[in-house]
Order: structure tokens, then C-alpha cells, then sequence
């Protein structure tokens, strides 16, 4: 059983699109996270949630919008997507001070 | 502003050589600090989490020191093996639901 799964692992896109990005854990961790990884390499996060409440939410555009139905699952909206959100994505999820698992990541390629 | 610094963008060594990578920070007091491996396409894997209280961390080849003074800890590889060749990711963490990357450092090591 995969702890982190995250589909799909590819999406290509038009400029303007809406789309979806799902994440689900079976780990029974309270925190999950959302990450983005750029060209270099850069791992930066984008959003956490704790039992289903938004605890941080960095300086992302408002045109990403995390939902979390339940404790298990982070999916993440993005709305008229443009050419600089080509990236991968990472979901992850931790349980206190613990590791953190990841995703196997969704390469977004915009275009 | 926080700042999460790793040394150079890749480091080269020979197969049985200890690797030394380093992790500075500012602007930061963290609680803990963990160390992830990251191999192309793949999501990053924890490695080891060192507290602010301890000095010295081990676990098998690998070795993590936490200095609060300096602001910096160091992640030791023994005996590398080519299979150790990947991208090394610090992350520090002050409350339980932040987890913040560093820039990263890719290791290669040549047999």
C-alpha cells in the first residue's frame, strides 16, 4: 500500500485551464502538506492543513485553492493556470515532529 | 527573512570517501531539523531528525550534527557507495505543522 498517493503524476494543460490535483494518505497523519518544486530544484511549500483546518497558507496566487474533505485527503485547485505554474507538485503528510512522507509528485507542464 | 542555505549546487567525490554536507540558517530558531534524500523523479525520503537539544545524530553510514551557536548542521556519509549519489535536502521545522527546505545539494559519488 503506497502511505502517500497522489494522481495524476502527469498533466499537461492549456494556458487558462482549470484542473485538479488529488492527494490521499493512509497513514493517519493530522498534517498534510502541499509543496512546489521548480526548475532548480527548489522545494517550496505552498500549503499545510492540521485536522482539516488551513494552518499556513504562504504567498501563493489565490488561484490555487487547497480542499481537504477529510483527515486523509489534501487535493489542490488551480484556476486559470499560466505558464509559470509549470512545476512539480508534491503532496506530503507528517504526524508531529515525525518524518514527513511524500508523494510520488504530479509534473504539471503547462502550455 | 528566513533563509535555509545548503553548500554549492553538487558535490563530487570518490567512492569510500566521507561526503560532508552543510545546512546554515537564519533568521530561524528551529525545534528540530530533518535530512531527505531526493533521486530524480521521486519524492524526497527521510533520512534522520535531529532536536535542538541534541549534537549528534546516527544512524548506520550517516552521521547529522545540529550546532544552534553557528546556526548550522552537517550531514556525514561514511564509506559513500555510487548508490549514495542523489539529491540531499535539509528541512527545519519550529512548530510541528511547518516544515521548510533548504536549497539542497546534489552528491555524486564516482566509483
Amino acid at each position: 500500500d503506497t502511505a502517500v498517493s497522489q494522481t495524476p503524476k502527469y498533466l499537461v494543460t492549456q494556458m487558462g485551464n482549470d484542473k485538479s490535483i488529488k492527494c490521499e494518505q493512509n497513514l493517519g497523519h493530522d498534517t498534510m502538506y502541499w509543496y512546489k518544486q521548480d526548475s532548480k530544484k527548489f522545494l517550496k511549500i505552498m500549503f499545510s492543513y492540521n485536522n482539516k483546518e488551513l494552518i499556513i497558507n504562504e504567498t501563493v496566487p489565490n488561484r490555487f485553492s487547497p480542499k481537504s474533505p477529510d483527515k486523509a485527503h489534501l487535493n489542490l485547485h488551480i484556476n486559470s493556470l499560466e505558464l509559470g505554474d509549470s512545476a512539480v507538485y508534491f503532496c506530503a503528510s507528517s504526524q508531529g515532529d515525525r518524518a514527513a512522507f511524500f508523494g510520488q509528485g504530479t509534473r504539471l507542464t503547462v502550455v | 527573512s528566513q533563509k535555509i542555505e545548503q553548500n554549492s549546487e553538487a558535490l563530487n567525490i570518490q567512492e569510500g570517501k566521507t561526503a560532508t554536507l552543510t545546512c546554515n540558517y537564519t533568521n530561524y530558531s528551529p525545534a528540530y531539523l530533518q535530512w531527505y534524500r531526493q533521486d530524480p523523479g521521486r519524492g524526497p525520503v527521510f533520512l534522520l531528525l535531529i532536536r535542538e537539544n541534541e549534537k549528534e545524530k546516527r544512524k548506520e553510514r550517516l552521521k547529522v550534527t545540529f550546532d544552534t551557536t553557528l546556526k548550522q548542521s552537517l550531514f556525514h556519509i561514511t564509506a559513500s557507495q555510487p548508490a549514495d549519489s542523489a539529491t540531499y535536502l535539509c528541512a527545519l521545522v519550529r512548530n510541528t505543522d511547518k516544515l521548510i527546505f533548504g536549497t539542497g545539494t546534489r552528491l555524486q559519488v564516482f566509483p
